[in-house]
This record gives structure tokens, C-alpha cells and sequence, in this order.
């Protein structure tokens, strides 16, 4: 059974360049969360991707913008990108036909903007 | 706005021993809540899970209590064992209205043989 996979595994970039980050949900997942964890902290939610559309979009400038394509994997693109973007990028997968409850994480991608 | 908090950073058990995560949150819509476990440089692996009309959950040396007057949740481990030794985190989700799971900052939970 396919889990959640993330690439790349590491990223280090500039500030003011452009990322992609991508990930395929676990097999059989339709649903895609990204989430980011700055260092000691709690990953907090970005956006959800459902039928190719933005389902819900957390409290992030629209630098962060995303995508899902029709066999439901998912980049996150982020622009102009700051120091404080430094962080690990999560993509979760769940199933989103119905109120899904439990998101399945993947290993993330570790950002370094410098 | 920190909905979830886990007020004790750090945690430090024998092996063997029960170690208790605490948790409380501020939102009453939260109708579902997780617990995550987290090793370094990987993701986050879901352990456990309660919806808000249980007030227990079991799953092997798991269990999870919900308080929702006190809004209030806490995973036990029992017993603990070295492999343990993680990031706990705590997360809710109101999914009546919402898609996101908020989380806790975590508990890093160190089992000392």
C-alpha cells in the first residue's frame, strides 16, 4: 500500500526565487492538505485541494498558491519567497467524498531559504 | 490564535512506566481529534483518534480520553517503550464546517531504559 510521497526531500533556495514542492496522496486518496511546520512549532494548515479545486486556504499570503491535477497529486508553489518560508512542507492525504477525518501525513520537504 | 495546546513541552518516562500527553482546546466545534507521532526527519504517522460523542478510545498500549466540558483530551501509553521516544502532536478538526486539522506545538517524549 503506497503511503504519501513528497519531493523533493530538500530544498535550498534564495530569497526571492520560486519552489515547487510535490506529492502524491496514498493510494486510493483523492483529498490533498499541504501544512507547514516551522521548527518547534505545529504544522499549520495552507490549503486543501479536492476535484482540483481550492477547498479551504489557511492564513497564508497569496504567494502560496497550489495545484491538483486529475490523478489527484498536488504541487505547492511558492513565490517571492522570504526567509520565514524556511520550513518543513507537509502534504497529508485523506478521503474527501464524504467529511473525511483522518489526514495521512507524508515525510515532508524541508525548505532552506537563505 | 492557538486553538490546540500542549502545555508541557517535554516528557520524560522510565520504560515500562505510563506516559500521560495532555492536550486542551478552545474551540466547541471541534468534533474529531488526533494524535500524531513524529520522528526526525519524518512526517507525522497518525497513532490514534477520538470523535467527540466517545469519551475513550483504545488501540493496543494507546488510549486516548476526551473531556469535553473541560475541553480536554490526553493519550496514555501504556507501557511505554524506548521506540516511543518521538514528538507527540495534538490536532482537532471541526468537520461540520471546516477541513483542517489545527494542532498542538507537541510533546517531546523522551523513555529513558
Amino acid at each position: 500500500d503506497a503511503g504519501v510521497t513528497q519531493s523533493p526531500t530538500h530544498l535550498i533556495k534564495t530569497r526571492g526565487q520560486q519552489v515547487t514542492l510535490r506529492c502524491s496522496p496514498k493510494s486510493g486518496h483523492d483529498t490533498v492538505s499541504w501544512y507547514q511546520q516551522a521548527l518547534g512549532q505545529g504544522p499549520q494548515f495552507i490549503f486543501q485541494y479536492y476535484e482540483e479545486e481550492e477547498r479551504q486556504r489557511g492564513n497564508f499570503p497569496d504567494r502560496f498558491s497550489g495545484h491538483q491535477f486529475p490523478n489527484y497529486s498536488s504541487e505547492l508553489n511558492v513565490n517571492a519567497l522570504l526567509l520565514g518560508d524556511s520550513a518543513l512542507y507537509l502534504c497529508a492525504s485523506s478521503l474527501g467524498g464524504r467529511r473525511s477525518d483522518t489526514q495521512y501525513f507524508g515525510p515532508g520537504t524541508r525548505l532552506t531559504v537563505l | 490564535d492557538q486553538q490546540v495546546k500542549q502545555n508541557s513541552p517535554s516528557l520524560s518516562v522510565q520504560e515500562g512506566r505510563i506516559s500521560i500527553l495532555n492536550c486542551d482546546y478552545t474551540n466547541s466545534m471541534f468534533d474529531y481529534f488526533l494524535w500524531y507521532k513524529k520522528y526526525p526527519a519524518e512526517g507525522p504517522t497518525f497513532l490514534i483518534s477520538i470523535s467527540s460523542i466517545k469519551d475513550k478510545n483504545e488501540d493496543g498500549r494507546f488510549t486516548v480520553f476526551l473531556n469535553k466540558s473541560a475541553k480536554h483530551l490526553s493519550l496514555h501509553i501504556v507501557p511505554s517503550q524506548p521506540g516511543d521516544s518521538a514528538v507527540y502532536f495534538c490536532a482537532a478538526i471541526a468537520r461540520e464546517n471546516d477541513y483542517k486539522l489545527s494542532f498542538g506545538a507537541g510533546t517531546t517524549v523522551t523513555v529513558r531504559a
